[in-house]
């Protein structure tokens, strides 16, 4: 079993839907979360990212974490056809030795 | 201010031989990150590199191998290239070891022939 799990998709919805984007994790130590979003052709920008348990917004943008579960959720409100990108989540214990453990993203288009 | 930036962006190499990427930090950050990016396995953590010292190293073997120099740029090298070494690999530059606040550099995309 990976230790982060993430469904590949593709995932296609309409403009305006809300998508919900989900990881699992099997490594309890995690504390830091992160969601990034990939173009193209490009490197991964970071989204959000939240410690420990607990919800975070920003804009059309709500970051979950469940670590009872080993669940994290990102949900985007009012999807564009510019929010058509790869999302990956990402995790590490944290500190000065930690690097981050991916999912393998999840392929979103919004279509039109 | 200047992102992260890679070089090349593209390379084709031949079984066998040896690559080196470059890696340009945004200025002022002194951790250097690389990762390497594959449909099959996803973003993978190769190395860290921290005030020319490596800090953290991933799973790979030691065909992967990096430096960082006096001003924060980062070489990574791979010897022996095999096909499965085609990847996209991806730089990330931050102000403190470990990994917050990364900046990624658009990558390397390296296919072996």
């Amino acid at each position: 079993q990976k230790e982060v799990e993430q469904d590949p998709g593709p995932l296609s919805v309409p403009e305006g839907a809300i998508v919900s984007l989900n990881c699992t994790y099997s490594n309890s130590a995690f504390q830091y979360f992160m969601w990034y979003r990939q173009y193209s052709r490009k490197g991964p920008e970071l989204l959000m990212y939240t410690y420990s348990s607990g919800n975070k917004e920003d804009g059309r943008f709500t970051a979950q974490v469940d670590k009872s579960s080993k669940y994290i959720s990102l949900f985007i409100r009012d999807s564009q056809p510019s929010d058509s990108a790869t999302y990956l989540c990402a995790m590490t214990i944290g500190g000065s030795q930690g690097n981050l453990i991916f999912g393998k993203g999840t392929k979103l288009s919004v279509k039109p | 201010k200047a992102g992260v930036t890679q070089t090349p962006r593209y390379l084709i190499k031949t079984r066998g031989q040896q690559v080196t990427l470059s890696c340009s930090p945004i200025s002022g950050h002194r951790s250097v990150s690389w990762y390497q990016q594959t449909p099959g396995q996803g973003l993978q953590f190769l190395f860290e590199y921290f005030s020319e010292t490596q800090r953290n190293k991933g799973n790979f073997p030691g065909r992967f191998s990096g430096r960082q120099f006096s001003n924060s740029r980062s070489e990574m090298n791979v010897s022996t290239l095999e096909l499965g070494d085609s990847a996209l690999y991806l730089c990330a530059s931050s102000l403190m070891e470990g990994a917050w606040g990364y900046t990624f550099g658009s990558g390397t995309r390296l296919t072996v022939v």
